[in-house]
């Protein structure tokens, strides 16, 4: 069965920390995977797509890294802001017939003060 | 570039009574996929469509339509809700909904519905 896994469910750190949030994937075969922002109360936001081949992609302070051959990948926040605050979404992509989209369940980030 | 916009963005209705929720991808996208959003939950797809098709469809029941008209704005439909059917209903667009090739969807703020 296709399915995202997120880990922590939640995370809390001091502004001007990095944190690294994990997510795991059984989605076969695999096309893409995507990591989204969604603030409260608001739609997602891409962050970034990362293709089979791609190992490491950047946006800002925003850094995903993919591991094809063991299924992981992992978003990286260096020096967070209270504005980073939000839940981040692991997405994977399946090549099957109807090329849907995996969504996990998400990392829910606090940033304090 | 005007967003992805979706009206209303708060509906409350109660048991038994059917809503149609609007959306409006951005100008040229003519992929239209819709998702639905409760507490602890990912989001769930409801179903895309594509050139006034329904291209994919999630594994909802049948209470649960939509189309999209030629001008690629979207109407998702819910009849005879259910208090579970409470959620947070997400609109995406995209411009042709190519999942495969790394397509960005963009996604509207939400039409939130309170079945009581």
């Amino acid at each position: 069965k296709n399915q995202v896994e997120q880990s922590p469910q939640s995370l809390i750190i001091l502004e001007g920390k990095n944190c690294t949030l994990q997510c795991n994937y059984t989605v076969s075969p695999f096309s893409n995977l995507r990591w989204y922002k969604q603030d409260t109360g608001r739609g997602p936001v891409s962050l970034t797509i990362m293709t089979f081949s791609e190992n490491t992609k950047s946006n800002g302070r925003y850094t995903a890294t993919l591991d094809a051959d063991t299924k992981q990948s992992s978003l990286h926040i260096t020096a967070s802001q209270l504005s980073d605050s939000a839940s981040y979404i692991c997405v994977v992509s399946a090549r099957d017939s109807n090329y849907q989209l995996i969504w996990g369940a998400g990392t829910k980030l606090i940033i304090k003060p | 570039k005007a967003g992805v916009t979706q009206t209303p963005r708060y509906l409350i209705k109660t048991r038994g009574q059917q809503v149609t929720l609007s959306c409006s991808p951005i100008s040229g996208h003519r992929s239209v996929s819709w998702y639905q959003q409760t507490p602890g939950q990912g989001l769930q797809f409801l179903f895309e469509y594509f050139s006034e098709t329904q291209r994919n469809k999630g594994n909802f029941p049948g209470r649960f339509s939509g189309r999209q008209f030629s001008n690629s704005r979207s109407e998702m439909n819910v009849s005879t809700l259910e208090l579970g059917d409470s959620a947070l209903y997400l609109c995406a667009s995209s411009l042709v909904g190519v999942t495969t090739k790394g397509e960005t969807q963009y996604f509207g703020p939400g039409t939130r519905l309170l079945v009581l």
